[in-house]
């Protein structure tokens, strides 16, 4: 089992819809979670950076963590063309361990 | 810019053949890590330094794999006798220690075929 289980894509959402993302982790010692986005041929991107349980919004971008399931989750409203990227879940202990990436595309 | 910068950004070499790979990080930054991500897959650890010190390296990191930082700034990372298996994105990033070291940055890649 890895140590990091992220839902498998890709996801394909017209303009304007929620589009949710979800990770589950097996490491209790996890107290750091980030969303990364990456587009294609680049490196990934922080996008969202949150420690321990909780929620925390940033503009569109809302990240989710609830330690007691280990389950986070990444919500983005009024999805824009702009979002079309691979979304990758990462949690910190001494370094990043990773999802294997969901890719979503938002339709004009 | 100040960004993790790696070169080349695309190596095409030969299976046997030996490359290396150069990552600077962020000005300052003391942690430099190294990942592989493969083509729908997530970035997976490899190694990572903080300052000159290598404090640890994946069981992804066979004999052929080596990585430095000589002076606690740039990295290199050398693979020997590539294999096709080792056709990869290789990521680079670096972090602050202390405040804000969960918080990784990372370069474009370097993305190797081995023919």
């Amino acid at each position: 089992q890895k140590e990091v289980e992220q839902d498998p894509g890709p996801l394909s959402v017209p303009e304007g819809a929620i589009v949710s993302l979800n990770c589950t982790y097996s490491n209790s010692a996890f107290q750091y979670f980030m969303w990364y986005r990456q587009y294609s041929r680049k490196g990934p991107e922080l996008l969202m950076y949150t420690y321990s349980s909780g929620n925390k919004e940033d503009g569109r971008f809302t990240a989710q963590v609830d330690k007691s399931s280990k389950y986070i989750s990444l919500f983005i409203r009024d999805s824009q063309p702009s979002d079309s990227a691979t979304y990758l879940c990462a949690m910190y202990d001494y370094k990043l361990s990773f999802g294997a990436g969901t890719t979503v595309t938002v339709r004009a | 810019d100040t960004g993790v910068s790696q070169d080349p950004r695309h190596k095409i070499t030969k299976r046997g053949q030996n490359v290396t790979f150069r990552c600077d990080p962020i000005s300052e930054h003391n942690r430099l890590y190294w990942y592989r991500q493969t083509l729908g897959q997530g970035p997976e650890f490899l190694t990572y330094f903080q300052n000159e010190a290598q404090l640890e390296k994946s069981r992804l990191l066979s004999d052929r794999f080596s990585a430095e930082r000589p002076k606690g700034s740039f990295s290199t990372l050398e693979i020997q006798r590539t294999e096709q298996g080792d056709s990869a994105m290789y990521l680079c990033a670096s972090s602050a220690a202390g405040v804000d070291n969960e918080k990784l940055f990372f370069g474009s890649g370097t993305q190797l075929s081995v023919l």
